[in-house]
């Protein structure tokens, strides 16, 4: 079965403190992997899409990486407007279309 | 404006009523979702439409139906709802290209009471 997991579900750091986000997927022929960011109340935010193994991209303070059995969130020095919830989604074949099926997202909180 | 509009932002409504959640985007894509997103369970589709002509089921459209009045327009009704489906809606739409992602609108939270 397709799935997407993401960890920790949580994440508390102080400023300034690096870490990274993980997401794991089992999907056959990976089509893409795609980051979003989410704050509360509101509707996903595209980040990026990573295609293959290897790949990476950034943006400010987020560098995104794949491999091809997961995908890293790298945050480098965070500050706290990067706190919101992050999801990583795939996409997978439905019905002859496709579908993104999302992770359940990693809640980041930065602390002053 | 935003590119994907969702109307209301939030609602409360009794069991067993009719309610519809109205979505309108101004990409330009002929590609549009509806999604719901509980806790825990994260993003799940309920429809999605890839034109006009074009409506399909998702994963759990169970008690829901959608209408595509345009290409800009698509929304999504519950016919007569449960408490169950107290959830955040979300609405979204793409070009079909994989690089440019989905994008959505500012949900709609609904609570059936």
């Amino acid at each position: 079965e397709d799935q997407v997991t993401q960890s920790p579900e949580a994440l508390r750091l102080q400023e300034g403190e690096s870490s990274s986000l993980n997401c794991s997927y089992t999907v056959s022929g990976l089509r893409g992997l795609f980051w979003y960011r989410q704050d509360p109340g509101k509707g996903p935010e595209f980040l990026f899409t990573l295609y293959s193994a290897g790949e990476e991209k950034e943006k400010e303070r987020l560098k995104a990486t794949l491999t091809k059995k997961e995908s890293f969130l790298h945050i480098t020095a965070p500050k706290p407007e990067d706190s919101a919830t992050y999801l990583c989604a795939v996409p997978i074949d439905f019905q002859g279309a496709q579908k993104l099926v999302f992770g359940q997202g990693t809640r980041l909180t930065i602390n002053p | 404006d935003a590119d994907v509009t969702q109307t209301p932002r939030n609602r409360i409504t009794k069991t067993g009523k009719r309610i519809m959640l109205e979505c309108s985007q101004t990409k330009g894509h002929d590609r549009m979702y509806w999604y719901r997103q509980d806790p825990g369970l994260g993003l799940r589709l309920i429809y999605y439409s890839f034109d006009v002509k074009d409506i399909n089921k998702g994963e759990i459209s169970d008690g829901y139906s959608v209408s595509r009045q345009a290409q800009a327009k698509f929304s999504l009704s519950l016919e007569s709802a449960i408490p169950n489906q107290t959830a955040l809606y979300f609405c979204a739409t793409s070009s079909g290209t994989s690089s440019s992602g989905y994008t959505f609108g500012s949900g709609t939270r609904l609570t059936v009471v």
